[in-house]
């Protein structure tokens, strides 16, 4: 039980560039969750999604877009890389009804 | 909308010493609360968490922590703390009731115990 799976772990992007974060869970939980850490900043939602095709914005939502074709994956798009967006991002899950969100190991971004 | 305040950025401690950090939260509904932590270069693991029942919560290495509602706080704390719990904390909420895709976080409290 692998848990949940973010890759790459760490990236180098050039300004204006574009690229996917990839996470996966294995837990068949029905919520996913994106959100990026900042030094001082705690953790911000980016965006989330509560099943297959359904996602909405979280408060940093500018700039990144998601989709969820499969329970298991949530995907987050950066389509124009700025150095604002250099971050730890973290993707989370949750099982319907339950409390607890299952964190990933993060992907350190660097932007350019 | 929640809030939430973790009243120190840094808690230096030598070791075998007491900490607490400090959370305090505001919210119009009822929230659950948690508190993660995050090991250098890791990511976060649940440490503890209140949903309902007893106010005073324990996780399996020696943390604790009270949540008070007449002062909307959730503090944690440890009777002796050791190099091994140097870490990132971070108070966490979410509206009670509904599922726990929308934490909202504190800004982290570096705890670093000191030999």
């Amino acid at each position: 039980n692998a848990g949940v799976t973010q890759t790459p772990k760490f990236q180098v992007l050039k300004t204006g560039q574009s690229m996917t974060l990839q996470c996966a869970q294995d837990m068949n939980h029905e919520y996913m969750s994106w959100y990026r850490q900042d030094p001082g900043m705690g953790l911000r939602l980016i965006h989330y999604s509560v099943g297959a095709g359904i996602t909405d914005q979280g408060e940093v939502p500018n700039g990144y877009n998601v989709s969820r074709s499969t329970t298991e994956d949530f995907p987050l798009r950066l389509l124009s890389a700025a150095p604002s967006q250099t971050s730890v991002y973290f993707c989370a899950s949750t099982k319907q009804g339950r409390a607890e969100a299952f964190f990933g190991q993060g992907t350190r971004l660097t932007v350019v | 909308a929640q809030s939430v305040t973790q009243l120190d950025s840094q808690v230096p401690v030598f070791e075998e010493a007491p900490v607490e950090l400090r959370c305090n939260y505001s919210s119009s509904v009822s929230v659950y609360l948690f508190w993660y932590v995050q090991y250098p270069n890791q990511g976060l693991q649940l440490l503890l968490k209140y949903l309902s029942g007893s106010t005073l919560v324990e996780s399996i290495n020696g943390f604790e922590a009270e949540f008070n509602k007449s002062q909307t706080s959730f503090h944690l704390r440890k009777p002796s703390v050791h190099i091994s719990d140097t870490a990132e904390y971070f108070c966490a909420v979410s509206v009670a009731g509904g599922s726990n895709y929308k934490l909202t976080f504190g800004k982290g409290t570096l705890l670093t115990v000191n030999p």
